[in-house]
């Protein structure tokens, strides 16, 4: 099945400076790309997903590139702030009744004012 | 805005024992699912369910673990003899009709410690 590795499993930065998180996946027939975040003690919720026809998607500070000869996509955030402080999950589901997902292992985000 | 909804947030049961874990997902979802996360692991998938019927599980799923969507708001997942490997974090979600809907939302979670 689907594997899903994610990379750093943390990473500090500056208020103000730019953050990336990568994921790679195994099986090229994964054509859907969520990235969740979860704040302590809270639920994941949906920040930004692509789809595999798609290359990059932005949604103002937040952007995600698909690159799927590689079968690599990464979450970039610009002008990071505190409240972005979170652990962030990338995913990959095969098909399209999108019947699971498969997760990466996490991300914490530590932003330092 | 609307939202699943999971009760207990945290669940302690002696090794052996049964225990049902609540969910209501979003009212207009068609789609149910159940997640854990042993703590310090991955996100796991469960199960799946639609149209009153599981779609897809893993192999996680064994004979021990059950689905059910008793009335028309709650979807249950039952451990019927948990073990002490069963504790976890575990997350129902729900998504909408359609290819086009692909977001799954997920609840709080609730907490399972099985001593």
């Amino acid at each position: 099945g689907e594997n899903v590795e994610q990379h750093p499993s943390t990473l500090s930065v500056q208020e103000g400076d730019s953050a990336v998180i990568k994921c790679t996946y195994s099986d090229s027939a994964s054509n859907y790309f969520p990235w969740y975040k979860q704040e302590l003690g809270k639920r994941p919720q949906l920040i930004i997903d692509i789809r595999s026809n798609v290359g990059e998607k932005k949604d103002q500070r937040i952007a995600v590139t698909l690159n799927k000869t590689a079968k690599h996509f990464s979450l970039h955030i610009t002008e990071t702030q505190p409240e972005d402080s979170a652990v962030y999950f990338c995913a990959a589901s095969i098909g399209y009744n999108f019947n699971k997902f498969y997760f990466g292992s996490g991300t914490k985000l530590n932003v330092k004012p | 805005e609307p939202e699943v909804t999971q009760t207990p947030s945290h669940q302690v049961t002696q090794m052996g024992q049964e225990v049902i874990l609540r969910c209501v997902p979003i009212s207009n979802h068609l789609y149910f699912y159940w997640y854990r996360q042993i703590l310090g692991q991955k996100v796991e998938f469960l199960v799946s369910f639609y149209n009153n019927e599981i779609s897809e599980k893993s192999e996680i799923f064994d004979d021990q673990f059950s689905v059910e969507r008793p009335d028309g708001s709650n979807f249950t997942l039952k451990i019927r003899s948990t073990k002490l490997e069963d504790s976890a974090m575990y997350f129902c979600a729900s998504r909408d009709r359609g290819t086009m809907n692909t977001e799954a939302f997920f609840g709080q979670g609730t907490r399972l410690t099985v001593v």
